[in-house]
């Protein structure tokens, strides 16, 4: 069975940064792209970044460009999404979801960041 | 940029076809997928380039992609049908990713 588990949301003030997680087990994470979606309260979904394989082919929405990184350990099975220079419009659930061609197959449960001061 | 456009909402009877729409420039040329979410939930994948079902995905849910629209039918539609439905493509120029701005499906 495919898991994605994500962690590491929570309350963080503007400007500040947040790292989160996503455990992936149940498929050959290793061999697969793998992305962040997010969606603000209320709201649509919204792709955030993608990763390929070895972590040479990255790209991300423009809004994210230079705050986020996404990475990866194939090791440890894990997704990252580091956010530096939060602002409140980067408040939403994030998701964790492998991304094998151009669609999102699996989803992981989502984490909750809430920028506020 | 590539933009998609859904109804805000559909509604429909239960044992009746919903049909929701997702419109975009030339969507017949590029593959369409969709997902269901409902409330609290995480979205789940019901249909893949444009007319797959994954599996465990009931054989209710089908598409179809052409033109400048794409729809995604529920046929004999049940009470759990109803959730929010987004369409998502890639789009080759930008290499991102773009989900149209969803459907509220209600059942009455």
């Amino acid at each position: 069975e495919v898991q994605l588990v994500e962690s590491g949301g929570g309350l963080v003030q503007p400007g500040g940064s947040l790292r989160l997680s996503c455990a992936a087990s149940g498929f050959t994470f290793s061999s697969s792209w793998m992305s962040w979606v997010r969606q603000a309260p209320g709201k649509g979904l919204e792709w955030v970044a993608k990763i390929n394989q070895d972590e040479s082919e990255v790209k991300y929405v423009d809004s994210v460009k230079g705050r986020f990184t996404i990475s990866r350990d194939n090791a440890e099975n894990s997704l990252y999404l580091q956010m530096n220079s939060l602002r409140a419009e980067d408040t939403a659930v994030y998701y964790c979801a492998s991304f094998p061609l151009y669609y999102f197959a699996y989803w992981g449960q989502g984490t909750l960041v809430t920028v506020s001061s | 940029s590539y933009v998609l456009t859904q109804p805000p909402s559909v509604s429909v009877a239960p044992g009746q076809t919903a049909r929701i729409t997702c419109g975009g420039s030339d969507i017949g040329s590029k593959s369409v997928h969709w997902y269901q979410q409902k409330p609290g939930q995480a979205p789940v994948l019901v249909v893949y380039d444009d007319n797959d079902r994954p599996s465990g995905i009931p054989e209710r849910f089908s598409g179809s992609n052409s033109g400048n629209t794409a729809t995604l039918t529920i046929s004999r539609v049940e009470a759990g049908d109803e959730a929010d439905f987004y369409c998502q493509v890639w789009d080759h120029n930008s290499d991102h990713v773009v989900f149209g701005g969803g459907t509220k499906l209600t059942v009455l």
